[in-house]
């Protein structure tokens, strides 16, 4: 069965310091990956997807990811963080027919000015 | 367009009552689905209609949920007999048909609490 684990629930990094948020799925053909972002009362927006050919991929807000089949992750990386990052992050694979997304259980990033 | 919109945004019952939300997803899109989100978790996905036809509902939606996309427009997820356990947020999205799959955009949601 398709599934997405999330392993970090809770990160916090100073403003201005990196950032690498970890997924790993689980999917038998070449999944397509997603990153959302979910702000306090706001809607998911979508940072970025994977559906194939460069492995790293350019997403909005500075964001990026690495997909790697042999380590079955998606990474989401951003080389400096602002206070207006902090938020909840989802990684989610879809399932190709319907396109439903199924998401892992999500990484709250706090920023520490 | 503004996107996707649900209404209402908060919703609060008491137990056993039923209760419906609606979902106006963009303008030109034919996908649409309902996702569930409880406290510390990702959403979970409910259902999926292509135009007014509904395609998949998960083991997730009992008999007490039912939805509909009448002339594929808005949506609407009717809960009956409401249950403490049905308190979450719910997330309507809507895309364009493709494969790969097309960005879902999501709506605001609708946070329901049952007392």
């Amino acid at each position: 069965a398709q599934s997405v684990t999330q392993p970090d629930i809770h990160i916090t990094v100073s403003e201005g310091a990196s950032l690498e948020l970890r997924c790993n799925y689980s999917y038998g053909a070449t999944p397509y990956l997603f990153w959302y972002v979910q702000s306090p009362g706001q809607g998911l927006q979508l940072l970025l997807k994977y559906f194939s050919g460069d492995t790293l991929v350019q997403g909005i807000k500075g964001f990026e990811a690495e997909f790697k089949r042999s380590q079955s992750s998606f990474n989401l990386r951003k080389p400096s963080v602002h206070w207006s990052d902090a938020a909840e992050y989802f990684c989610a694979v879809s399932s190709g027919n319907t396109g439903k997304l199924i998401f892992g259980q999500g990484t709250t990033l706090q920023v520490k000015p | 367009d503004t996107g996707v919109s649900q209404d209402p945004r908060h919703k609060i019952t008491k137990r056993g009552q039923n209760v419906t939300f609606r979902c106006d997803p963009i303008s030109e899109h034919n996908r649409l689905y309902w996702y569930r989100q409880t406290l510390g978790q990702g959403p979970e996905f409910l259902t999926y209609f292509q135009n007014e036809a509904q395609l998949e509902k998960s083991r997730l939606l009992s008999d007490r949920f039912s939805a509909e996309r009448p002339k594929g427009s808005f949506s609407t997820l009717e809960i009956q007999r409401t249950e403490q356990g049905d308190s979450a947020m719910y997330l309507c999205a809507s895309s364009l048909p493709g494969r790969p799959p097309n960005e879902q955009f999501f709506g605001p949601g609708t946070r329901l609490t049952v007392l």
